[in-house]
């Protein structure tokens, strides 16, 4: 168990809607980070919060927002869902200098 | 633009050795990481090499040459368990991991 939690673990839903994923990092962790995963490809990085702040995006959808809140857990908004957003969805967290990153179960969506 | 390359795929027998290589090229670099994933599991932290050199951990080790922009990741007495795929990450100037494709590793008994 990393001890970081996700949640939905699976969410299924139509094209057009707007779903919310939820993370809570390991106790003590102030970094964040999502990741999509398609089917057989690699970690497309997201986005990294650091105690509530933004820190740097990666090749996030505009139609995709995030937020790291005051307890510090966070929720990845995605709206307008295609087909194609279709994917495993990864929270990581990290402390101190960010070297190891432990992943959540993560949350596989199903846009039909 | 940075990227990393791997390979896609390595086959291998129960017990013997495989490498699995990664080379880099980031806007700087702080670090290179390496991460299992079984299929529908959650990536996880198996090594990290800051520094030029070999690091070893149980059948695991992993070694990192600055100068030549590369590293590898050594499994020994490899396990039916292994197969999975093996992420190589770079810390880069932005203190971001970028991601390699991961090498999909497939034991033979």
């Amino acid at each position: 168990d990393s001890g970081v939690t996700q949640t939905p673990k699976h969410l299924i839903t139509a094209t057009g809607q707007r779903v919310t994923l939820r993370c809570s990092p390991r106790s003590g962790d102030l970094s964040v980070y999502w990741y999509q995963q398609s089917l057989d490809q690699g970690l497309q990085f997201l986005i990294h919060y650091y105690n509530g702040e933004e820190r740097a995006k990666g090749n996030i959808l505009e139609r995709f927002s995030a937020q790291q809140f005051p307890d510090l857990h966070s929720e990845l908004n995605l709206s307008s869902l295609e087909l194609g957003d279709s994917a495993l969805y990864f929270c990581a967290s990290s402390g101190g200098e960010g070297n190891i990153q432990y992943f959540g179960a993560g949350t596989r969506l199903s846009v039909l | 633009g940075q990227s990393l390359e791997q390979p896609s795929e390595v086959t291998a027998v129960e017990g013997a050795i495989v490498q699995i290589n990664c080379t880099y090229q980031t806007s700087g670099f702080y670090g290179l990481s390496w991460y299992q994933q079984h299929d529908g599991g959650a990536p996880t932290f198996l090594s990290y090499n800051a520094l030029d050199g070999l690091e070893e951990t149980g059948r695991f080790s992993s070694f990192l040459s600055r100068s030549d922009s590369y590293g590898y990741l050594l499994l020994q007495e490899l396990q039916m368990k292994d197969s999975a795929s093996y992420f190589c990450a770079v810390k880069d100037s932005n203190y971001q991991l970028i991601w390699g494709a991961g090498t999909k590793l497939i034991i033979k008994p």
